[in-house]
């Protein structure tokens, strides 16, 4: 089973929308859970980061994490089409260790 | 806003040599890091640096790659003797004590490797 799993998308969906992303994973180390945003060819934009389980918002952002699940969330709410970019999950054991990340999603919002 | 800078954004390069990628962390960090993607795959990780040494690398991270703050401000990565499996997008990143996990990267280097 592969450390952390991401469905690479595409997805698409209409300006205005709630976009749902996951990653799921199988070790339970994990305890930091990060979601990036990466433009085409550029480097990773640190959107959301959550220490352990639970809800963290940040405007139209909103990360969950359910470690008895190992599943983690990033919703988006009234999307945009700047919104448009891969978004990547990733993940960490402890402090200022490695980051294990998910493959990414590919997001396009359509005006 | 303090930011990751990358230099230089691209690198083309004959297999065989040696290339040096360079780095600048956000000034107040302590934590560095590599991490590379090979187009169409995850983000890898190599390599993490804390005071002045390597505090955990990967299976990627062999001989053939170094790491080093040569300076108070740069971080470089040097692969000795490139192969054509090392072209690949080089992302260094940055991490404080404030929020020890958060990892801020730069624009990235791409390698091509010939």
């Amino acid at each position: 089973q592969k450390e952390v799993e991401q469905d690479p998308g595409p997805l698409s969906v209409p300006e205005g929308a709630i976009v749902s992303l996951n990653c799921t994973y199988s070790n339970s180390a994990f305890q930091y859970f990060m979601w990036y945003r990466q433009y085409s060819r550029k480097g990773p934009e640190l959107l959301m980061y959550t220490y352990s389980s639970g809800n963290k918002e940040d405007g139209r952002f909103t990360a969950q994490v359910d470690k008895s699940s190992k599943y983690i969330s990033l919703f988006i709410r009234d999307s945009q089409p700047s919104d448009s970019a891969t978004y990547l999950c990733a993940m960490s054991a402890g402090n200022n260790r490695k980051l294990i990340w998910g493959l990414g999603t590919s997001l396009a919002v359509n005006p | 806003e303090p930011e990751v800078t990358q230099t230089p954004s691209h690198q083309v390069t004959q297999m065989g040599q040696e290339v040096i990628l360079r780095c600048v962390p956000i000034s107040n960090h302590l934590y560095f890091y590599w991490y590379r993607q090979i187009l169409g795959q995850k983000v890898e990780f190599l390599v993490s640096f804390y005071n002045n040494e390597i505090s955990e690398k990967s299976e990627i991270f062999d001989d053939q790659f170094s790491v080093e703050r040569p300076d108070g401000s740069n971080f470089t990565l040097k692969i000795r003797s490139t192969k054509l499996e090392d072209s690949a997008m080089y992302f260094c990143a940055s991490s404080g004590t404030s929020g020890p996990n958060e990892q801020f990267f730069g624009p990235g280097t791409r390698l091509t490797v010939l």
